[in-house]
């Protein structure tokens, strides 16, 4: 157990839905990472939040919002769904900032499918 | 940004022989350079990493070097078992550096290793 908790682990809807992902980081961690994992892939990085503020940004669509609240869970909001956002989105989180020692946790995944 | 690249994408080897994966790194900054090990549908677990300050590391079966000049680092496992079959993911961060996204992983596109009996 990695002490990251995301919900849902699955979650199947359709085209033009939108979806809210949650993660809860390790107790103490500030930072929290999004990737997106599509079928046989590798991990895609999304966006990086450290204390409530966005850190870093990578390749994430337009249709795809994320935030981190003041108690440091962070939800990740996709909008105007289509098939190929079907994927295994994790989350992770680290210490963070300088004190941090570049060790990321990884959360189990949510599961989305998109029909 | 950083790009990291991965080879070979598959690896099948015999039970008990050793399997090498090797990675690239293009950022010069990046000083922290850990390995992953995905099972099919679960997450990724850290197996070993290697911070810029050292060049090879061990654990058991399992060992990482790094060439900070060439920007390379790879993976070692020896005497492998059929449990090793895996995706394994290389990746690199500036761990500890607030600016420019610094501590995200960047990570490569991955390996498939297979250990036959």
């Amino acid at each position: 157990d990695s002490g990251v908790t995301q919900t849902p682990k699955h979650l199947i809807t359709a085209t033009g839905q939108r979806v809210t992902l949650r993660c809860s980081p390790r107790s103490g961690d500030l930072s929290v990472y999004w990737y997106q994992q599509s079928l046989d892939q590798g991990l895609q990085f999304l966006i990086q939040y450290y204390n409530g503020e966005e850190r870093a940004k990578g390749n994430i669509l337009e249709r795809f919002s994320a935030q981190q609240f003041p108690d440091l869970h962070s939800e990740l909001n996709l909008s105007s769904l289509e098939l190929g956002d079907s994927a295994l989105y994790f989350c992770a989180s680290s210490v963070g900032g300088q004190g941090n020692t570049g060790e990321l946790f990884f959360g189990e995944g949510s599961r989305l499918t998109v029909l | 940004g950083e790009n990291v690249e991965q080879h070979p994408s598959t690896l099948s080897v015999q039970e008990g022989d050793s399997a090498v994966i090797k990675c690239t790194y293009s950022d010069s900054a990046s000083n922290y350079f850990p390995w992953y090990k995905q099972e099919l549908g679960k997450r990724p677990q850290l197996i070993i990493d290697i911070r810029s300050n050292v060049g090879e590391k061990k654990d058991q079966r399992i060992a990482v070097t790094l060439n900070k000049t060439a920007k390379h680092f790879s993976l070692h496992i020896t005497e492998t078992q059929p449990e090793d079959s895996a995706v394994y993911f290389c990746a690199a961060s500036k761990g500890g550096i607030l600016t420019g996204g610094g501590n995200k992983l960047t990570f490569g596109t991955g390996t498939q290793l297979k250990v036959e009996l």
